[in-house]
């Protein structure tokens, strides 16, 4: 069973502390991907990562930076976080088009 | 960047009923169409896609396409209290990129 696993959970930040969202899969996809879900915005591109060292910006790259330096593992880094970015962080990886999601960070930015 | 809308934002049907739900994309170059399904707390998860216009079956559910019209919809038939949950509807202009709407809650009355 395809699997993408995400670290931490929940995580609480005050302002200004950097942040680190960890994810990984067990499948060897290519293509990783982040994303942030707002209530009514959807699923929001952050950063796309098309194999280890080549990641291009997303829709909402401001604030983010990524980290991919293995093919099954993908990191997320907030430099200084801010209360704008208290979100849901999703991560996911694909094959053939179909994206397939890890369950979720829920971060709170104090 | 695609504009990816969909209506209506929330939705409420007895068990049993038969659902529609909506989305409008800008982009007639636009190569795959994706219906994705999330739980109450969970992950995303990719329900059914559809490459070229006219219609597809699975099980209860059915999305039409239409590229001319610019639009996409995914229909539930005999909706049961377990179809609870935002559906995501999401545009693919190329293999690697996905847009997403905004979603429908869907809420299934026993």
């Amino acid at each position: 069973d395809m699997k993408v696993t995400q670290m931490p959970r929940y995580l609480i930040k005050r302002m200004g502390e950097n942040v680190l969202l960890e994810c990984g899969q067990d499948m060897s996809h290519e293509t990783m991907y982040w994303y942030r879900q707002d209530p009514g915005l959807g699923l929001q591109l952050i950063y796309i990562s098309y194999d280890v060292d080549s990641n291009s910006e997303g829709d909402i790259p401001k604030g983010y930076r990524v980290s991919r330096k293995k093919r099954e593992h993908f990191s997320l880094i907030l430099d200084s976080a801010k209360t704008n970015q208290t979100s849901v962080y999703f991560c996911a990886s694909s094959l053939q088009g179909e994206q397939y999601f890890g369950p979720g960070t829920r971060l709170t930015v104090l | 960047q695609q504009n990816v809308q969909q209506s209506p934002e929330s939705l409420i049907v007895p068990e049993g009923a038969r659902t529609s739900l909506n989305c409008t994309f800008s982009d007639s170059a636009s190569q795959y169409f994706w219906w994705y399904r999330q739980h109450s707390g969970k992950a995303p998860k990719a329900l059914m896609s559809i490459f070229s216009n006219g219609e597809k079956e699975e099980g209860r559910f059915t999305i039409h396409l239409n590229k001319a019209s610019l639009h996409f919809s995914l229909h539930i038939r005999d909706s049961q209290p377990s179809d609870s949950a935002l559906y995501l509807c999401a545009v693919m202009p190329n293999y690697n990129v996905l847009y997403f709407g905004s979603g429908t809650k869907l809420t299934v009355e026993p």
